[in-house]
């Protein structure tokens, strides 16, 4: 079956811009987590939705950041006024309940910000 | 310091090695134990779970907790040049309700043929 995708994978975005970016979970998933991949680093988290409540988003870096996951599936993660520091692959994960220990990882965004 | 230090690497081995792969971490509150692999350009994909101490053993790989000394480890058996890829460990303090996972660095292995 079809697993996480995310859109674009690539991103290069002029600092200063915004931009969104956009995840589809696995059919069904309950449970939704955007994490944030530097260069030569394990993904950090960023924020956490059950179905279309946000529950935690206490790695935001920054007020810049916002997330949605409005009707319970689709996620999009917006970055504004882009700064080089964000630069890094946006990692998308869902798993069946709340309760799993499996997350299923998309193929992530690459955002570079020149 | 981090939550979860792990050696980046890279290390480099012959096929049909042994390796060995390990973390440790400071959390005493991480009870759940994951690796995932990476491969370049791809998101991780979870290869081993392990609650708690002990050993779990699955085909070719193997994860060891060791909570007392707060140190875990992935070995990886007659290790194949399919398995050159980054290796994350990968800790929960609880399940459910958000268990947002903490990373290691990762360690680019490299198996040559």
């Amino acid at each position: 079956g079809a697993g996480v995708s995310q859109s674009p994978r690539y991103k290069v975005a002029k600092r200063g811009q915004d931009v969104a970016l956009r995840c589809d979970p696995i059919s069904g998933h309950v449970s939704l987590f955007w994490y944030q991949q530097a260069l030569g680093q394990g993904p950090e988290f960023l924020t956490y939705f059950q179905n279309e409540a946000q529950l935690d988003k206490s790695g935001l870096p920054s007020d810049r950041f916002f997330a949605e996951r409005p009707e319970g599936s689709v996620s999009t993660l917006k970055i504004q006024r882009t700064q080089q520091e964000d630069s890094a692959v946006y990692l998308c994960a869902s798993s069946s309940t709340t309760g799993s220990y499996e997350q299923y990882f998309g193929p992530g965004t690459r955002l570079t910000v020149t | 310091q981090k939550e979860v230090e792990q050696d980046p690497g890279p290390l480099s081995v012959p096929e049909g090695a042994i390796v060995s792969l390990n973390c440790t971490y400071s959390n005493s509150a991480f009870q759940y134990f994951m690796w995932y692999r990476q491969y370049s350009r791809k998101g991780p994909e979870l290869l081993m779970y392990t609650y708690s101490s002990g050993n779990k053993e699955d085909g070719r790989f193997t994860a060891q907790v060791d909570k007392s000394s707060k140190y875990i480890s992935l070995f990886i058996r007659d290790s194949q040049p399919s398995d050159s890829a980054t290796y994350l460990c990968a800790m929960s303090a609880a399940l459910g309700y958000g268990n947002k996972l903490v990373f290691g660095a990762g360690t680019i292995l490299r198996v040559k043929s």
